[in-house]
């Protein structure tokens, strides 16, 4: 079953924050996201393995609740470069993975 | 190091035509993925294999498309006959390890039905 994004679609000035979430109904093992700009494939950002992991990578950072069955995508201080389209991809213990609607984000000058 | 590399990287048939794609994954990495992208979603899972064997086909339409991965290697995606409603963008992905690592993707074939 298909994760739920919200927001679906966010605008920013450069420099602002911005905060992405992930649902899930079934329980995770482990929740991944992945960057899309248009035209171009998918990019891993990163993978978070165990309940209430948080990874960090360069000025974005995500968390991981597993009782919840919800991750967030955190970033700070965003970067023209930040913008594009995020997924979250959920993995249940059964192995099952499936990727989110995404999330717009448009980063402006 | 070459990353996952798809080819054509753009078709257009007719409808009722067959078409097929071709996928070389990463060296080493042993699961490759077929997806397809609708316009404004995100990747739907079409088959995963581990070496030559598909191991989830469960979302693969198998009517028309089939899937082949000889030799545990490079791997054809096929669809026929195809239909408009095949239009999309199908992606091939590789990994090193599915359960703890990144999934590299290649730049996708965009297909047109017409």
């Amino acid at each position: 079953q298909q994760p739920v994004q919200s927001p679906q679609a966010v605008i920013l000035r450069e420099g602002e924050d911005a905060v992405i979430n992930c649902s899930s109904s079934k329980a995770l093992y482990s929740v991944h996201w992945y960057r899309q700009k248009h035209g171009e494939a998918p990019i891993f950002l990163m993978i978070l393995l165990k309940g209430g992991e948080q990874k960090g990578h360069d000025k974005i950072s995500a968390s991981f609740n597993e009782k919840k069955q919800q991750s967030s995508l955190y970033l700070t201080a965003s970067q023209l470069s930040y913008s594009g389209t995020y997924f979250c991809g959920t993995e249940d213990y059964g192995q099952n993975f499936v990727f989110g609607p995404g999330t717009r984000l448009s980063v402006l000058p | 190091e070459a990353g996952v590399v798809q080819s054509p990287r753009y078709k257009i048939i007719e409808k009722k035509q067959p078409v097929a794609f071709w996928c070389n994954p990463i060296s080493g990495h042993n699961t490759l993925y077929w997806y397809r992208q609708n316009l404004g979603q995100g990747p739907e899972l079409l088959i995963r294999y581990e070496n030559e064997e598909a191991v989830d086909d469960s979302q693969l339409p198998k009517d028309r498309f089939s899937a082949e991965r000889l030799k545990g290697v490079d791997s054809t995606l096929k669809i026929q006959p195809a239909e408009l409603g095949d239009s999309a963008v199908y992606l091939c992905a590789s990994s090193l390890d599915p359960r703890t690592g990144e999934a590299f993707f290649g730049q996708g074939t965009r297909l047109t039905v017409v």
